[in-house]
C-alpha cells in the first residue's frame, strides 16, 4: 500500500501545549497535504507543501517536509480545545496521480 | 458558497436493498471524488470524475457499486444489492484543478450507511 502512516495514532495534550504529528510515506511525491476531520464531519484542508519546499506556515500551523527521509510533520502551536480532531496527511505520488490518505492521528486537547 | 452537499446524512437499510447516495459539488469545480471511510481501511478512493466523465473507477469494490455524474452539479453512488460489509461513511469531495495542481479537496459531511 502507498498509504501514508501517521505517528502517533493518538495524542492527548493539555490546552496551550504544542502538538506534533508525523507522517511517513513510501515513494517520491508531487505534494503533501494535511487535513483535519472533526467528529461526524468531512475532512477540511489545512495546508499543502510541495516537494521542493521544506517548511510552510499558516497561522498556528507549521508543516515541514523532509524528502530524504520521506516524512512530514505538522506542528500546532498553543493548542486549543477546538483543535481536538483527527489529522490526516495525504500525498500525491509521481506516477500515481491519486491523492492517498494516511491512517490519521487522533488529537485530544484537554482543557 | 454552500460547500459540497451530500444526502442523506444517515441511511439505514436491510441487506439486499438498493442504496443511492447523492452529492452536489461546489459550483465550478470540475473534479468530483467518492471516498469511503471505515475504521479498518481508513479513507479509500472509490471513483473520480473530471468534467462529468469517470476517469478511474479502480477503487470500486465490486460490480454492486456504480456511480454516475449526469451533469456538473450532481453525482450519485449506488449500491445494489447492499451488504453489511458496505457499512461505512461515504464522502463526496470536489476540487478545481485536480491533485497534481495541488488544489485542495472540499469534502461534504458524508453519508453514514448502515446495512443490517
Amino acid at each position: 500500500s502507498q498509504q501514508g502512516e501517521e505517528d502517533p495514532q493518538a495524542l492527548s495534550i493539555q490546552e496551550g501545549e504544542n502538538a506534533t504529528m508525523n507522517c511517513s510515506y513510501k515513494t517520491s511525491i508531487n505534494n503533501l497535504q494535511w487535513y483535519r476531520q472533526n467528529s461526524g464531519r468531512g475532512l477540511v484542508h489545512l495546508i499543502l507543501i510541495r516537494s521542493n519546499e521544506r517548511e510552510k506556515h499558516s497561522g498556528r500551523l507549521r508543516v515541514t517536509l523532509d524528502t530524504s527521509k520521506k516524512s512530514s510533520s505538522l506542528l500546532i502551536t498553543a493548542s486549543r480545545a477546538a483543535d481536538t480532531a483527527s489529522y490526516f496527511c495525504a500525498t500525491v505520488y509521481f506516477g500515481n496521480e491519486k491523492l492517498t490518505f494516511g491512517t490519521g492521528t487522533r488529537l485530544t486537547i484537554i482543557p | 458558497d454552500a460547500g459540497v452537499i451530500q444526502s442523506p446524512r444517515h441511511e439505514v437499510t436491510e441487506m439486499g436493498q438498493e442504496v443511492t447516495l447523492r452529492c452536489k459539488p461546489i459550483s465550478g469545480h470540475d473534479y468530483l471524488f467518492w471516498y469511503r471511510q471505515t475504521m479498518m481501511r481508513g479513507l479509500e478512493l472509490l471513483i473520480y470524475f473530471n468534467n462529468n466523465v469517470p476517469i478511474d473507477d479502480s477503487g470500486m469494490p465490486e460490480d454492486r457499486f456504480s456511480a454516475k455524474m449526469p451533469n456538473a452539479s450532481f453525482s450519485t453512488l449506488k449500491i445494489q444489492p447492499s451488504e453489511p460489509r458496505d457499512s461505512a461513511v461515504y464522502f463526496c469531495a470536489s476540487t478545481l484543478n485536480g491533485w497534481q495542481g495541488g488544489s485542495p479537496l472540499h469534502f461534504g459531511n458524508g453519508t453514514r450507511l448502515t446495512v443490517t
